[in-house]
C-alpha cells in the first residue's frame, strides 16, 4: 500500500514563491509526479521526477529525495491563475505497476 | 490531435441500474486507468489495462469492472449504482516506457438517487 501525505490547504500572495510538501511511503518507487487541478476540470501534467534532485520547468520546479520519501513543488512569480489543486503522486510498480497513486491534493488560493 | 475524451459528461441514475461510462483515447496508448474523485479523498484507483483484453483491479474496484476488447477504449460499468458511487469520475492512459505522464479525459460526473 501507500501513504501519500501533502497540506490540505495552502494561501499565498499574487507574485510571491509557495513551496508544495509531499511525503510518500510506499513499498516501491518509479517515479513521482506533480499535477494541477482547476475547479471542475481534468487534472493536468506538471512535472516528473525519478532521480534526486530539482527539475525546473519555467516558473514551476520540482525536487526528490527518495531516501526521505520526500518531494516538493515550487511555484515562482505566484499568478491568480496558479489557484487550484496541486496533486502529488507517486507510481509503485511493486502495487499497481503504471498506475499513479495520488495524495488527497493541496488546494492553492492566491489572493492580490 | 490525439485526446482522451469521456462521456456522457454529466449522467443521474437511480440505485440498482446498470451504468457504463465510456472512455476512448487516440493516442494509441496500451495503458488506460479509472479513477473515482471525492471531497477527502482525492483520486483513487478503480481498475486499469495494460493492454487488449488485460485488466487488473485497483483500490475501490467493488461493485465496478471494465472490459478491454481493443486499444482505444476501456469502458466502465457499475453493475448496480449505489448512492455512495456518485462520484467524479476520470479516465487517463499513458504510454511505454513506464516514465510517461498520464493524460486524464474531461471527466463524468454521476448522480446515483
Amino acid at each position: 500500500g501507500q501513504n501519500i501525505d501533502q497540506p490540505t490547504e495552502m494561501t499565498a500572495t499574487e507574485g510571491a514563491i509557495v513551496q508544495i510538501n509531499c511525503t510518500y511511503q510506499t513499498s516501491g518507487f518509479n517515479g513521482l509526479f506533480w499535477y494541477q487541478q482547476h475547479a471542475g476540470e481534468a487534472p493536468t501534467f506538471l512535472s516528473y521526477n525519478v532521480l534526486d534532485g530539482l527539475e525546473e520547468k519555467g516558473r514551476f520546479s520540482s525536487f526528490l529525495s527518495r531516501s526521505k520519501g520526500y518531494s516538493y513543488l515550487l511555484l515562482k512569480e505566484l499568478q491568480m491563475k496558479d489557484s487550484a489543486s496541486y496533486l502529488c503522486a507517486v507510481r509503485d510498480p511493486s502495487d499497481s505497476g503504471y498506475a499513479l497513486n495520488f495524495g488527497k491534493g493541496t488546494s492553492l488560493l492566491v489572493t492580490p | 490531435d490525439a485526446e482522451i475524451t469521456q462521456s456522457p459528461r454529466h449522467k443521474i441514475t437511480e440505485t440498482g441500474r446498470q451504468v457504463t461510462l465510456a472512455c476512448h483515447q487516440t493516442w494509441n496508448h496500451n495503458n488506460m486507468f479509472w479513477y473515482r474523485q471525492d471531497l477527502g479523498h482525492g483520486l483513487r484507483l478503480i481498475h486499469y489495462s495494460y493492454g487488449v483484453h488485460d485488466t487488473n483491479k485497483g483500490e475501490v474496484s467493488d461493485g465496478y469492472s471494465v472490459s478491454r476488447s481493443n486499444t482505444e477504449d476501456l469502458p466502465l460499468t457499475l453493475e448496480s449504482a449505489a448512492s455512495s458511487q456518485t462520484s467524479v469520475y476520470f479516465c487517463a492512459s499513458s504510454g511505454n516506457p513506464s516514465d510517461t505522464e498520464a493524460f486524464f479525459g474531461q471527466g463524468t460526473r454521476l448522480t446515483v438517487v
